[in-house]
């Protein structure tokens, strides 16, 4: 079946480390895309990418980065930068940025030890 | 700025309808979704308006009405399992990009 695949679904992290969630499509969507999930607030986006090897920042991509060497592939690393890592991070794709819904991988829950 | 809300929670009974209201405030209007999302879980889509009227779907409807910022989302036959919260996103023009801003979901608790 065709999808989105986050791995892992949960994330520990020291302090100071940088980390890196997966993110893997077979739909063959163009565009990808990386929000960031906490209580209370909207999903909010940190990356997308419209195409291979190009991205875009979002709202909040500080303290991030992101690769898109495939098309199936999305990587998001969180740095040591990003001062409040913990959180869910939700990977999603849709056939072009221009063409939505977007679908959406089951996340990724990061906490820091 | 660009703004969108929901009211945080919501309770109905299995068997009723319900209905989730979503207010906007945005520039570059291109759509509205409506996600489900269960605890955990990711989003699911539901629906999507871009033009008004409503929009029927099975047990679920969305409303848009563009000159009002306002959507809804009307539940019926509501199942134990439709307990989740429930997304409003506005797609909104940025240049050669569409964007999707989120709201922070109305959760909506189902009761027998």
């Amino acid at each position: 079946d065709g999808g989105i695949t986050q791995s892992p679904k949960y994330l520990f992290r020291k302090e100071g480390q940088n980390v890196t969630l997966s993110c893997e499509q077979n739909l063959n969507h163009d565009a990808m895309y990386w929000y960031r999930q906490d209580p209370g607030q909207g999903l909010r986006l940190i990356y997308y990418s419209q195409i291979v090897n190009d991205f875009q920042k979002g709202d909040i991509a500080e303290g991030y980065s992101v690769s898109r060497e495939k098309k199936e592939s999305f990587p998001l690393t969180v740095t040591s930068a990003q001062k409040n890592p913990t959180a869910f991070y939700l990977c999603a794709s849709s056939i072009s940025v221009s063409n939505q819904p977007q679908h959406f991988g089951d996340g990724t829950r990061l906490s820091i030890l | 700025g660009q703004n969108i809300d929901q009211p945080t929670e919501m309770t109905a009974t299995e068997g009723a309808i319900v209905q989730i209201n979503c207010t906007y405030q945005t520039s570059g209007f291109n759509g509205l979704f409506w996600y489900q999302q269960h605890a955990g879980e990711a989003p699911t889509f539901l629906s999507y308006n871009v033009l008004d009227g409503l929009e029927e779907k099975g047990r679920f409807s969305s409303f848009l009405s563009r000159s009002k910022g306002y959507s809804y989302l009307l539940l019926k036959e509501l199942q134990m399992k439709d307990s989740a919260s429930y997304l409003c996103a506005v797609r909104v023009r940025g240049g050669a990009t569409n964007k999707l801003i989120f709201g922070t979901g109305t959760l909506l608790a189902v009761q027998p």
